[in-house]
């Protein structure tokens, strides 16, 4: 059973440029959530969705940032307009539809630099 | 606002040793914890949790302890192996909520 994937591993933007994360999460899950990392920082959560539904985007900035998870295909955070500010690693995370599990599986991250 | 917090950034212990990591929080209305383990590169990965129902939970070598009266929680390794090394993160959510609040993380070294 393959664990949350997330590509690419590594992204480079410049100022100003878009930058797309994906996230696969683990088969037979149905939540998915992003988290972003700053260095000397802990995960701070984004975004919290199910397919074609946003549940909590209490965490996302409220411009430039966008999350989306279509019926077919991985979820996608999507940044506009990159600024240095949002070089950070971000996870995405995703937990079966059984809220009793608790725990959440994390991908390997998405490393952002923006020169 | 941290609401959840883990004020030594590192810890260094002997192998064989108790590695105890310390974890605080302020939100009364969080009712599960969570401790995960992260490798360099890679992503945070579950570990052990516990419900505010308990005061402690075990599983093999690890142990969480929750005092919700101090509203603090602690991590024990007995005994501490090389391979433990890593960073450690607490967090904790509302069982109704759907994010996790994440400490800042502690670093275990556990030296051979």
């Amino acid at each position: 059973n393959a664990g949350v994937m997330q590509n690419p591993r590594h992204l480079v933007r410049r100022r100003g440029q878009e930058a797309r994360l994906r996230c696969s999460p683990m088969k037979g899950h149905s939540h998915v959530y992003w988290y972003r990392q700053l260095p000397e920082e802990g995960l701070k959560f984004m975004v919290y969705l199910q397919k074609e539904n946003i549940i909590d985007e209490s965490g996302m900035p409220k411009e430039r940032f966008s999350a989306e998870f279509p019926k077919e295909g991985p979820s996608i955070l999507r940044i506009q307009q990159v600024v240095r500010g949002d070089s950070a690693a971000y996870f995405c995370a995703s937990s079966p539809p059984s809220r009793s599990e608790g725990e959440q599986y994390f991908g390997p991250g998405t490393r952002l630099t923006v020169t | 606002d941290q609401q959840v917090k883990q004020n030594s950034p590192s810890l260094s212990v002997q192998e064989g040793r108790i590695s105890i990591l310390n974890c605080d929080y302020t939100n009364s209305m969080f009712d599960y914890f969570l401790w995960y383990k992260k490798y360099p590169a890679e992503g945070p990965t579950f570990l052990i949790s516990i419900s505010s129902i308990k005061d402690k939970n075990e599983d093999g070598r690890f142990t969480v302890f929750l005092n919700k009266s101090a509203k603090h929680l602690s991590l024990h390794i007995v005994p501490s192996q090389p391979g433990d090394s890593a960073v450690y993160f607490c967090a904790a959510s509302k069982w109704t909520g759907n994010q996790f609040y994440f400490g800042t993380g502690t670093s275990l070294t556990v030296i051979p």
